[in-house]
């Protein structure tokens, strides 16, 4: 089975574009959950979705993030504008239904704003 | 705030000796405890999960988890090189809620 998807893996763009990230959790899997890894933060949450709904973005740092999960296969971050501080690793999860929150994480997009 | 805390080493270990690294966490309502291991420049990588206080076994390694005291541990037997990684403690309130993250303890372990 494939896990989870995640495009692009490394994206360097200039202050002020926007980046959009994406995610493909793995089949039958019904919440997925955005964090973001800093050197300096550890992972944090940013937003999680169960069954596309989003239900919890207080880890959104400010108005430039949003998420959406048009359905079960897709999902997406988009930052705009973005800023220098937004560099960090972006992971996807996902977790399986009436389980006990085992995730599984996609790949990882290494995004650099210069 | 939901807090996990981790010595953030590096614990460095002989080969086949025994690693143990530690966690705990203030949250009181977390009902699931994970480890995560990570390589330099890739994910977190499932390894370990734990849901009642005691220990669980899962070939070399063992977690333990004593909700009175809010700490977790994980023990890894016989290590090996390849263990060297950094191990991420996560708790979580169960079912499909969010993982709250420690920093990781970086494990070197020498040949």
């Amino acid at each position: 089975d494939a896990g989870v998807i995640q495009s692009p893996r490394h994206e360097v763009t200039e202050m002020g574009q926007e980046v959009t990230l994406r995610c493909k959790p793995i089949s039958g899997h019904n919440s997925l959950f955005w964090y973001r890894q800093t050197m300096m933060r550890g992972l944090e949450l940013l937003i999680y979705f169960n069954n596309n709904v989003p239900i919890d973005d207080s880890g959104m740092p400010e108005d430039r993030f949003s998420a959406k999960m048009p359905n079960a296969s897709f999902s997406t971050l988009k930052i705009q504008p973005s800023e220098p501080r937004d560099s960090a690793v972006y992971f996807c999860a996902s977790s399986v239904p009436l389980q006990r929150g085992e995730q599984y994480f996609g790949p990882g997009t290494r995004l650099t704003v210069t | 705030q939901k807090e996990v805390e981790q010595n953030s080493g590096p614990l460095s270990v002989p080969e086949g000796a025994i690693a143990s690294l530690n966690c705990t966490y203030s949250d009181r309502g977390s009902q699931s405890f994970f480890w995560y291991r990570q390589y330099s420049g890739k994910s977190p990588e499932l390894i370990m999960s734990i849901y009642s206080n005691g220990d669980k076994e899962d070939g070399r390694f063992t977690a333990q988890l004593n909700k009175a005291s809010q700490y977790v541990s994980l023990l890894i037997r016989d290590s090996q090189p390849s263990d060297s990684a950094t191990y991420l403690c996560a708790s979580s309130q169960g079912g499909n809620t969010p993982l709250v993250f420690g920093k990781g303890t970086r494990l070197s372990v020498i040949a």
